[in-house]
């Protein structure tokens, strides 16, 4: 079956540094990939999406390439902000299921 | 503004009582979704629904049950059954068929549910 592997947290940053979080998954065929993120007390916001190999999805700074030779979709941001502080989920689409990672918390401190 | 609600933001069940969670979408959404998240786990599906009067079990449906009379409505009952209900319960919905905008899933706000 479908399955995500992320990073394990917390992940704690200073303001301003380089983020990695790194996503891998086991699927059949070609699913879409996805990351979402959590606020506390939240539900889930769609933070970007790549539907096919070698797209990359960005948003409010944040990017991700769906290398399928790597199995990967790694979560990248050039300098976080303490507004980044939340808990990130990477989940793939097959079929009609989306399957989602345990999620890492992203802690960014002054 | 389109989107989607959950009601309450928290629920309290008493043993034996089966619980119901509201959520309504304005999207016109034909897909809909009821998830489970656990402190340091991912999110697991329990039911899901892609057409009004149909709905199919996820991964964890035991002790849980739905319903789909609307095209904008699918509540999620907690019944006594589920032994361990304490989680925090997401709601989604997505259009169907294929292309980029089918592809996504949006969530709502999430119901936390406590046993006294």
């Amino acid at each position: 079956g479908n399955s995500v592997t992320q990073m394990e947290g917390p992940v704690t940053l200073s303001e301003e540094a380089f983020l990695t979080i790194n996503c891998t998954y086991t699927a059949t065929g070609y699913p879409s990939l996805f990351w979402y993120v959590q606020y506390p007390g939240e539900g889930l916001q769609l933070l970007l999406k790549a539907t096919k190999a070698d797209d990359k999805g960005s948003n409010k700074g944040f990017e991700a390439t769906y290398r399928k030779e790597t199995t990967s979709f790694h979560l990248e941001k050039g300098s976080v902000q303490v507004s980044d502080s939340a808990v990130y989920f990477c989940a793939l689409k097959g079929g009609n299921k989306l399957t989602f990672g345990t999620g890492t918390q992203l802690k960014v401190e002054l | 503004d389109g989107g989607i609600t959950q009601s309450p933001k928290y629920l309290f069940r008493k043993e034996g009582q089966n619980v119901t969670l509201s959520c309504e979408q304005n999207l016109n959404h034909d897909a809909m979704y009821w998830y489970r998240q656990d402190p340091g786990q991912g999110l697991r599906l329990i039911y899901y629904s892609q057409i009004v009067n149909d709905f199919q079990k996820g991964d964890i449906a035991e002790g849980y049950s739905v319903s789909r009379e609307k095209k904008e409505s699918f509540p999620l009952t907690v019944t006594s059954a589920q032994k361990n209900p304490t989680a925090f319960y997401l709601c989604a919905s997505s259009r169907l068929g294929q292309g980029d905008l089918q592809e996504t899933q949006y969530f709502g706000p999430g119901t936390r549910l406590l046993v006294l």
